[in-house]
């Protein structure tokens, strides 16, 4: 079954903390692995991707296909973080659907 | 940098209504979803399009539901007969599916069903 699994609902964290969203997925196959961002009352945006291994505004996120895990990592949390995350996944074949898990609301206190 | 556009931004209807959300999606992807975000739930894929016809839909894209894309630019939510449960964010998505490419949303379209 295709099914990506954020176990935290919400996640508060002090300004200047670190953050660590969690992400497992199940599938068949080899994932693309997303995580994506909702501002309040925005489209979603894509935050970053496994493939490309990159650190967008501090956030990294490593594969483990051991694990099954795509965590959402940020060394120092800001305000402007505060946001909705979506880990999400993908097959490579044309037309693939998304699919996101449900969501961790991250909260930074000041 | 190229986006979706979606209209309606938001959408009030009485239930029984038909409803047609609209996208332009980016003009030089192939392949076209919508996606459904009922208040506090997930994201949910409704159905995805390409070459004027349905690639792939969930079990909630039932036959209330219809995709089409009239003009060539156009690609159209239509809900007929609304119900309550209906009510959420429709969102928009076009990529052009090559693999490591990115599948780009709209803003969203919110819909009321009263």
């Amino acid at each position: 079954a295709q099914r990506v699994t954020q176990p935290e609902k919400l996640l508060s964290v002090f300004k200047g903390a670190p953050v660590e969203l969690k992400c497992n997925y199940s599938y068949s196959g080899s994932p693309e692995l997303f995580w994506y961002v909702q501002y309040s009352r925005q489209r979603l945006q894509l935050l970053l991707r496994h493939i490309s291994r990159e650190s967008i505004k501090g956030f990294t996120a490593d594969l483990n296909k051991g694990e099954t895990s795509f965590h959402l990592k940020k060394p120092f949390a800001q305000e402007e973080d505060s946001a909705m995350y979506y880990c999400a996944l993908r097959g490579y074949s044309s037309a693939s659907k998304i699919i996101f898990g449900s969501g961790t609301r991250l909260s930074i206190r000041p | 940098e190229p986006e979706v556009t979606q209209t309606p931004s938001h959408q009030v209807t009485q239930m029984g209504q038909e409803v047609i959300l609209r996208c332009v999606p980016i003009s030089n992807h192939l392949y076209f979803y919508w996606y459904r975000q009922i208040l506090g739930q997930k994201v949910e894929f409704l159905v995805s399009f390409y070459n004027n016809e349905i690639s792939e839909k969930s079990e909630i894209f039932d036959d209330q539901f219809s995709v089409e894309r009239p003009d060539g630019s156009n690609f159209t939510l239509k809900i007929r007969s609304t119900k309550l449960e209906d009510s959420a964010m429709y969102f928009c998505a076009s990529d052009d599916s090559l693999s490591g490419n990115t599948i780009y949303f709209g803003e969203g379209s919110w819909l009321t069903v009263v």
